[in-house]
């Protein structure tokens, strides 16, 4: 089993639609979690923290389910910018391990 | 405003051609980090120093060495290039372990 799992996708989407994707991590004791959005040939660029309450900005809404070992990452009211692969990142004290990402399509 | 800067961006060696390319930071972060990503795979981490404690991956090949001689630079080398190092290295910085990471804008190495 990999250590951090995703959907690859593509999900192509229409603008305003509503996407979830998630993010399953094999390790319990993992401490921390991200969501990065990366663009074709560029670096990956920090989307947002995950908190265990859960957490939202904007249009985003990052949740955390420690019991079932996964986090998600909603986008409401999907944006052509919002075309991007996005990764999910799972931290266990020095070990930062990276999802191979979820590639999104926003189409007009 | 504070940055993480690769140099170069772009990077093209010869087969077995030793090559170094760094990294600058201005947000005075503990952490730095180097990782390896092929195209639409996940980045993969080579190694890290916190402070001057260098961290190696265990299955980071002998032939990526790095350095930091100070907290601003960190420095990846490596000794040999085959043609599988062909790839995307990106540097990344973060406060403390398990904080957010920042990433440079990366070096594409090409290895002819």
């Amino acid at each position: 089993r990999k250590e951090v799992e995703q959907d690859p996708g593509p999900f192509n989407v229409p603008e305003g639609a509503t996407v979830a994707f998630n993010c399953t991590y094999s390790n319990s004791a993992s401490q921390s979690f991200f969501w990065y959005r990366q663009d074709c040939r560029k670096e990956p660029k920090l989307l947002m923290s995950v908190y265990s309450s859960g957490n939202e900005d904007g249009r985003f809404t990052a949740q955390l389910n420690r019991a079932s070992q996964y986090i998600s990452l909603l986008i409401r009211d999907s944006k052509l910018s919002d075309s991007a692969t996005y990764l999910c990142v799972v931290n266990l004290g020095n070990d930062m391990r990276f999802g191979a990402g979820t590639r999104l399509t926003v189409k007009p | 405003d504070a940055m993480v800067i690769q140099n170069p961006r772009y990077q093209v060696t010869q087969f077995g051609k030793p090559v170094t390319l760094s990294c600058s930071q201005t947000l005075n972060h503990n952490v730095m980090y180097w990782y390896q990503q092929k195209s639409s795979q996940a980045p993969k981490l080579l190694f890290h120093y916190y402070d001057k404690d260098f961290n190696n991956e265990a299955d980071t090949p002998d032939n990526f060495q790095s350095r930091r001689p100070n907290t601003s630079f960190c420095f990846l080398d490596i000794r040999s290039p085959g043609l599988g190092d062909a790839a995307m290295y990106l540097c990344a910085t973060s406060r403390d372990p398990g904080n957010e990471q920042f990433f440079g804008p990366g070096t594409r190495l090409t290895v002819l």
